[in-house]
């Protein structure tokens, strides 16, 4: 069975440039979440869609970010204007059933989308 | 609120030897979930086991256990015999109302 899938694996981009990160999440699972990954900060959740609704985005930066999820199965984040403190690895991952106790809620991750702004 | 501690920020252990990686979370809640996930090099998440808090026994996977201690809110993950391949990041996390993370262990395992 594919994993979540991720796009691009690798970008580079000048400051002030638009991103946009893609993501497939594995087929029939309901949830969809984006993490970002920091040396400074960890791994921080920034939003989670549920059945294609975004449920909590309480942890979206500032307005430079968006995400979208027009279907089950395609989601992307969006940085506009990129700045060189966006520079981290964003995953992407889904779970069968939204967060809580239960192991459908196991949440699986993509490959990562390593982001670099100069 | 919920909260992952890990206090080990890096571990040493021979190959074949086991090893505990520790967990501490805190919660008010009776229903949650507990995760470990393993970070190599490469940099993917790879899901290891998982613990429900209403799960009387410990979850086991291969050679992956997790010593589940409720009263003590400890969730600590058991490698038995290591092998050079599970030198990695590994982390904790909670599944409640979000998934949450700790700020990993990187374990290095030595010939």
């Amino acid at each position: 069975d594919a994993g979540v899938i991720q796009s691009p694996r690798h970008e580079v981009t000048e400051m002030g440039q638009e991103v946009t990160l893609r993501c497939k999440p594995i087929s029939g699972h309901n949830s969809l979440f984006w993490y970002r990954q920091t040396m400074m900060r960890g791994l921080e959740l920034l939003i989670y869609f549920n059945n294609n609704v975004p449920i909590d985005d309480s942890g979206m930066p500032e307005d430079r970010f968006s995400a979208k999820m027009p279907n089950a199965s395609f989601s992307t984040l969006k940085i506009q204007p990129s700045e060189p403190r966006d520079s981290a690895v964003y995953f992407c991952a889904s779970s069968l059933r939204g967060p809580g106790g239960g192991s459908g809620n196991t949440i699986y991750f993509g490959e990562g989308s390593w982001l670099t702004v100069v | 609120a919920q909260k992952i501690t890990q206090t080990q920020p890096g571990m040493f252990v021979q190959e074949k030897e086991a090893v505990t990686l520790d967990c501490t979370y805190d919660t008010s809640d009776q229903s949650y979930g507990l995760f470990w996930y393993k970070q190599p090099s490469s940099g993917e998440m790879i899901f290891l086991i998982y613990q429900g808090s209403y799960d009387e026994q410990n979850a086991t996977e291969g050679r992956y256990s997790l010593n589940f201690q409720k009263a003590r809110k400890s969730a600590n993950l058991v490698i038995s015999a290591s092998q050079l391949g599970d030198s990695a990041m590994y982390f904790c996390a909670m599944n409640q109302n979000k998934l949450i993370f700790g700020t990993g262990t990187r374990l290095q395992v030595f010939p």
